[in-house]
Formats: C-alpha cells, sequence, structure tokens
C-alpha cells in the first residue's frame, strides 16, 4: 500500500477541459479516502473526501468517484484551470493519524 | 485563523550529524503526523501523536524520533544523518486523529544531507 513515486505520471488537459485522474489502492481495510493537490514548494492542499460507504461525492468542480469493488479511486475536476496544474494524490487510511499515499499524478493544464 | 507551521524552511547538514524539526498545528487540533517525501519514495509515513502520546509509527528506522509537548506542538529528531535522509518533512494537523478528519498540512522543511 505504499506509494513507489518513481516516475511521476503526467496527465496533460486543455483549459476548460475535464480532468480525470485515477488511483488504485492496496488497502481492503481503508475506510477514509482523500485527494490531495500539491502545487511547487507547497504542503498537499485538502480537496475533497470521501467515506467507504458512498460510492460518489461532490464538491465544487471536483467529483471523486470510489469503487471497492476494484480498489479505485478517481477524482473529476471539471472545466480545468490552470491555477489546477499541480501534482494530486490520492491517500487513503485505516488507523489513527496515518495517511498512506499514492504515488501521485501531475497535471499539466495547457492553454 | 493561521495553519499549519514548520520550522525551518530550509536546513543543511552533514552526514553523522542530528537535526530538530519542528511542526505548530492549527489552534485546537490535538493530533500532529509527521511525513517524509521524497521523489523516489514518495509520501511516506513516520508517525503520529496525540496529547504528547506516539499513537502510530510508520516503517522507519529508530533514528527518527518525534516528541509533542502540552500544547500540541511536535518535534521530530533525526540522527545520526545519511545522505538518503534528505527529503521535505512535513507535518500535518488535525483536530483528533480521527480517521475521518480531515488533515492539514504545513509547507514543510526541506533537508538536504550533505
Amino acid at each position: 500500500g505504499e506509494s513507489v513515486g518513481l516516475h511521476l505520471p503526467t496527465l496533460s488537459v486543455q483549459e476548460g477541459d475535464n480532468s480525470i485522474i485515477n488511483c488504485a489502492y492496496s488497502n481492503s481495510a481503508s475506510d477514509y479516502f482523500i485527494w490531495y493537490k500539491q502545487e511547487s514548494g507547497k504542503g498537499p492542499q485538502f480537496i475533497i473526501d470521501i467515506r467507504s460507504n458512498m460510492d460518489k461525492r461532490q464538491g465544487q468542480r471536483v467529483t471523486v468517484l470510489l469503487n471497492k469493488t476494484v480498489k479505485h479511486l478517481s477524482l473529476q475536476i471539471a472545466a480545468t484551470q490552470p491555477g489546477d496544474s499541480a501534482v494530486y494524490f490520492c491517500a487513503e487510511t485505516d488507523s489513527w493519524g496515518k495517511l498512506q499515499f499514492g504515488a501521485g499524478t501531475q497535471v499539466v493544464v495547457t492553454p | 485563523k493561521a495553519g499549519v507551521t514548520q520550522t525551518p524552511r530550509y536546513l543543511i547538514k552533514t552526514r553523522g550529524q542530528q537535526v530538530t524539526l519542528s511542526c505548530s498545528p492549527i489552534s485546537g487540533h490535538r493530533s500532529v503526523s509527521w511525513y517524509q517525501q521524497t521523489p523516489g519514495q514518495g509520501l511516506q509515513f513516520l508517525f503520529e501523536y496525540f496529547s504528547e502520546t506516539q499513537r502510530n509509527k510508520g516503517n522507519f528506522p529508530g533514528r527518527f524520533s518525534g516528541r509533542q509537548f502540552s500544547n500540541s506542538r511536535s518535534e521530530m529528531n533525526v540522527s545520526t544523518l545519511e545522505l538518503g535522509d534528505s527529503a521535505l518533512y512535513l507535518c500535518a494537523s488535525s483536530l483528533a486523529g480521527n480517521m475521518n478528519t480531515e488533515a492539514f498540512f504545513g509547507q514543510g522543511t526541506r533537508l538536504t544531507v550533505v
């Protein structure tokens, strides 16, 4: 379940298009999932979370989908903007204060 | 409301030395977690403290240690530094560190070991 951040996958998306970022998690016991955004030189910033008893949750311009059957999480960003350019991490947890992070996806928004 | 504050922001140390990093959580938050971020291994959990007690620990050697004070501020210490300890060290605070509680991250301390 540990992230193995070797080569960071990159998603290039045109401004205004929708983005979909995928994440596979490994711990079946995880019951809380979070998406974080990390911009250069900053710490991770909370975007949206979802509990294991849900399969979809919507926020402002973002939607998280959870498929427990295949242990898959996705983040959809609507009408992607230049300010959305960053590295996106999914994280899971099944115990106190411990987040297990995925490897991350670099999102590059082109004009 | 002030965010999570980490000091110092940047640090350069020599192999074999020891280092102490500090984290001040958001006011009212009692849980502090520490993470190491490297290009090769990504974000990895070090340990978590709640009310001055370590509740959870990641898979790091004993050279990595931490503590939490009564005001919830936390420090982590790395002894006998190795080149591989060069990383961004992040701390996160949350109200209670429950599984369903949002964690807020600081900007991190960039440690370079030479």
